[in-house]
């Protein structure tokens, strides 16, 4: 059983469109979530960390839902460089009590 | 700040040779992480440090492998022996706490 699963994808999107991807967790322990990017061939960096209450941040928007075990990530107005692969990490997720669990990501394609 | 460093960024080794990976952490972070990412498996927490001790190496493959840090500016990761499938990127990464972690650009690591 995986401890955070992610739709593979690809997902492609026109730009100028929305798009929303989830991610599953199974340990209702974890503490902490966040949105990483990595882009092809490079390191993930964080993107954004996930609260209870949602955030925001510019056209970027993470959900929790711990009743369900899952987050979001909704992309709004999606630009070409938005073209990468995003990575949903949990921390208490199985990967030690400190270690970031990262699930295997959701590749992203804007396409023109 | 320089970010996190690795060393070499690509190795390519022959099945059976010792391989060592070396990381620098950003100065001030306590955290520690050797991540290993294949396409089929993604990223994989390793090991992980927290003020130089390692906490949680549950994610250590076997024997071959093993992490050391020294001192808080330096931390190798040595297969012995190298096997093909050992072949990955292999990330380290730093942190100040376990939420964000910054990662250096990886070390490609081939084994024929």
């Amino acid at each position: 059983r995986k401890e955070v699963e992610q739709d593979p994808g690809p997902f492609n999107v026109p730009e100028g469109a929305t798009v929303a991807f989830n991610c599953t967790y199974s340990n209702s322990a974890s503490q902490s979530f966040f949105w990483y990017r990595q882009d092809c061939r490079k390191e993930p960096k964080l993107l954004m960390s996930v609260y209870s209450s949602g955030n925001e941040d510019g056209r970027f928007t993470a959900q929790l839902n711990r009743a369900s075990q899952y987050i979001s990530l909704l992309i709004r107005d999606s630009k070409l460089s938005d073209s990468a692969t995003y990575l949903c990490v949990v921390i208490g997720g199985g990967g030690g009590a400190d270690g970031l669990t990262f699930g295997k990501g959701t590749h992203l394609i804007i396409q023109p | 700040d320089a970010g996190v460093i690795q060393s070499p960024r690509h190795e390519v080794t022959e099945m059976g040779q010792e391989v060592t990976l070396r990381c620098k952490p950003i100065s001030g972070h306590d955290y520690l992480f050797w991540y290993r990412q294949t396409m089929m498996r993604g990223l994989e927490l390793l090991i992980y440090f927290n003020n130089n001790v390692p906490i949680d190496d549950s994610g250590m493959p076997e024997d071959r492998f093993s992490a050391k840090m020294p001192n808080a500016s330096f931390s190798t990761l040595k297969i012995q022996p190298s096997e093909p499938r050992d072949s990955a990127v292999y990330f380290c990464a730093s942190s100040s706490s376990p939420a964000e972690a910054f990662f250096g650009q990886g070390t490609r690591l081939t084994v024929v």
